[in-house]
């Protein structure tokens, strides 16, 4: 059955980056988009970008254009994000999901992480 | 702040039906864009709950339907459960951002 199981929660100053890993099983990795959607404490999803494992090209949401950067290790099967520059509003849980088998839905999230809480505080 | 609005809350008693709105624009429900609805269980994941406006994934009961028009979407669940008491997010495709979007979430209540 398919799986995604991220890594534990992290505690981070104002200024440094967090790094989020997602270890993928019960599937071919290269063979769907990984996306990552966070969710602020008491707030909604907010969708970040996606990347493809096979090429490890990637789409960033226009806000975190320039503090993210996704990306993938076909070898182990983990998909990778890095968000820089942490802010107080960052403290959130950052999931990542698989696109489903669907033909022709790109964005949906069929199967998701557990999710990793960030807390960024001085 | 979304470009999807759902209401923030709605309710009804056990058995009855509810529906969830989800109003976009004409950059993405109106550009013909699917939408797709998640449920978020209290300290959960959120989990699929229809995708491509009305299609139910394996496992998920026929209680919950889905349909879109113009620039609007709606979640329906009929036969109410206490279980089903939880957030529900819908979500798009938007051009103008070039981004996948999500709605602004949805507490359901079952009184």
């Amino acid at each position: 059955q398919v799986q995604l199981v991220q890594s534990g929660a992290e505690v981070k100053k104002p200024g440094a980056s967090v790094t989020v890993s997602c270890k993928a099983s019960g599937y071919t990795f290269t063979g769907f988009y990984m996306h990552w959607v966070r969710q602020a404490p008491g707030q909604g999803l907010e969708w970040m970008g996606r990347i493809n494992p096979k090429s490890g090209g990637t789409n960033y949401a226009q806000k975190f254009q320039g503090r993210i950067t996704m990306t993938r290790d076909t070898s182990i099967n983990t998909a990778y994000m890095e968000l820089s520059s942490l802010r107080s509003d960052d403290t959130a849980i950052y999931y990542c999901a698989r696109v489903g088998e669907y033909s022709g839905y790109n964005h949906v999230l069929r199967y998701w992480g557990q999710g990793t809480l960030v807390t960024v505080s001085s | 702040q979304s470009v999807l609005t759902q209401p923030p809350s709605v309710s009804g008693a056990p058995g009855q039906r509810v529906t969830i709105s989800c109003t976009g624009s004409s950059s993405n429900i109106g550009a013909d864009y699917d939408v797709h609805w998640y449920q978020q269980l209290p300290g959960t994941a959120p989990k699929l709950l229809i995708y491509g406006n009305n299609n139910r994934p394996s496992g998920v009961p026929d209680r919950f339907s889905g349909s879109k028009s113009g620039t609007s979407a709606s979640l329906a669940i009929t036969g109410l459960q206490a279980e089903d008491e939880a957030d529900y997010y819908c979500q798009s495709y938007d051009s103008s951002l070039s981004a996948s979007v999500f709605g602004t979430g949805t507490k359901v209540t079952v009184l």
